[in-house]
């Protein structure tokens, strides 16, 4: 079975701070994992995933992870915090068909 | 590319009631759909896997009878929530594979529904 726990329901950061959300996988077999970024009352928007290539994967809005198979991790990062930012974060799992969420985890950025 | 709409995108009910969920793909086909609902502040949970023309898989502790699902179209997959009540109340999400994909992983999300039951 495949899953991610996503390390701390909450961040708080500073407009410009680096923004660093945690994210460790669970996976029998090579997982290919994703970050969603989510807006109240919207849908999920992709940041990023690793499908076995680049171990650092860059996404959009300036966010990067890197896929680190030693630490089953697959953290997110951010150099600077916009107040835009702010929203809710996803990582995810997927193999064999379906895709598995962890809790998500909820960034604030203060000015 | 690859699009997926939600209709309706709010909808309120009285309890007892039934609503329909609709999730269409607007730019590409998909062999499979996936819904799932997400509760105030938590995760998404996947509900069923919808497969074009044939029944859907649901994940344990999900109520086939209450959650009908129909994947009736290569662009088009509903969820009807039958006899409503106030703890069906949820954000509903769909997704959609395209069937071109090579990749087993790739899946487009659709703007969720909000449903509330009174």
């Amino acid at each position: 079975a495949q899953s991610v726990t996503q390390l701390g329901s909450h961040v708080s950061v500073s407009e410009g701070a680096l923004v660093l959300l945690r994210c460790n996988y669970s996976s029998s077999v090579p997982p290919y994992l994703f970050w969603y970024v989510q807006y109240p009352n919207q849908g999920l928007q992709l940041l990023l995933k690793y499908t076995s290539a680049a171990t650092l994967v860059k996404g959009i809005n300036g966010f990067e992870a890197e896929f680190k198979k030693s630490e089953t991790s697959f953290h997110l990062t951010k150099p600077s915090a916009h107040m835009s930012d702010a929203a809710e974060y996803f990582c995810a799992v997927s193999r064999n068909n379906d895709m598995r969420f962890g809790a998500g985890t909820r960034l604030t950025v203060k000015p | 590319g690859a699009v997926v709409s939600q209709h309706p995108s709010w909808v309120i009910c009285k309890s007892g009631t039934s609503v329909k969920i609709e999730c269409r793909s607007l730019d590409f086909q998909a062999t499979t759909m996936f819904w799932y609902r997400q509760f105030p502040k938590q995760s998404l949970m996947l509900m069923a896997t919808s497969n074009e023309g044939s029944k859907a898989t649901y994940e344990q502790g999900v109520e086939k009878d209450k959650f009908l699902i129909n994947h009736a179209s290569l662009t088009l997959s509903t969820l009807t929530v039958t006899s409503a009540h106030p703890e069906d109340s949820s954000f509903y999400i769909c997704s959609a594979r395209p069937s071109t994909s090579g990749f087993s992983y790739e899946q487009y999300f659709g703007p969720g529904t909000r449903l509330t039951v009174t």
